[in-house]
């Protein structure tokens, strides 16, 4: 059974660090990860989808990577600003199954 | 831009009753899921559908827990009796074909609280 384990579970940083989100999973067989972004109370948005053919995936201020082989995922968030404060979530697709993490929770003071 | 739907956005509840959730995918989608999501934990698959079909309900609590997708556009999600540990909150997902290489995009939820 695939598990997800997102470190940490919480971060805080002042604004305009760059910082990094990391997720691992137990079963490298995966299809695709995709990183989330929930705020408080309201439903996930996705940020980035990196297939498993793939090796990183950049949005604006955000850069997702993949290793398969070592089961870890990185999400880079560059010049954070107090807007990304929200929990982070990673999820993996194998076996016609998509499983999560726990999230990060980040905090980014002004 | 399209989006899921889902309402109500919150529901309170005694235990022991009947609450339903709806919700209406992407127009396109032909694969819908349901999630539950416990504070503090990442979202988990109650039942997946493909059109009409169910897929996938491995994970959903079939003594008390019901979902329908009966012209396979929207979807109902039925818990009946609701018991305190279904206080939870309820996504639903679309994606335009089930399977890896597609996005699943998330409605805003439905937050139950069970007393």
């Amino acid at each position: 059974k695939q598990e997800v384990t997102q470190i940490p579970a919480a971060l805080s940083v002042p604004e305009g660090e760059n910082l990094v989100l990391n997720c691992s999973f137990t079963d490298s067989a995966i299809y695709n990860l995709q990183w989330f972004r929930q705020d408080p109370g309201k439903g996930l948005t996705s940020l980035l989808l990196i297939q498993s053919s793939q090796r990183e995936q950049t949005s604006g201020r955000l850069n997702a990577s993949l290793d398969k082989s070592s089961g870890r995922s990185t999400l880079y968030i560059a010049a954070s600003q107090p807007g990304d404060s929200a929990t982070y979530l990673c999820a993996v697709y194998n076996n016609n199954d998509m499983r999560f993490g726990a999230g990060t929770r980040l905090t980014v003071k002004p | 831009e399209a989006e899921v739907a889902q309402s109500p956005r919150y529901k309170i509840t005694e235990k022991s009753q009947a609450v339903a959730f709806w919700c209406d995918p992407i127009s396109g989608h032909a694969t819908l899921y349901w999630y539950r999501q416990i504070l503090g934990q990442g979202p988990e698959l109650l039942v997946q559908f493909q059109d009409e079909s169910v897929v996938d309900d491995s994970q959903l609590p079939k003594d008390r827990f019901s979902a329908e997708r009966l012209k396979g556009v929207d979807s109902t999600l039925k818990i009946q009796p609701a018991e305190l540990g279904d206080s939870a909150m309820y996504l639903c997902a679309s994606s335009l074909v089930g399977g890896s290489s597609y996005e699943q995009y998330f409605g805003p939820g439905t937050r139950l609280t069970v007393t």
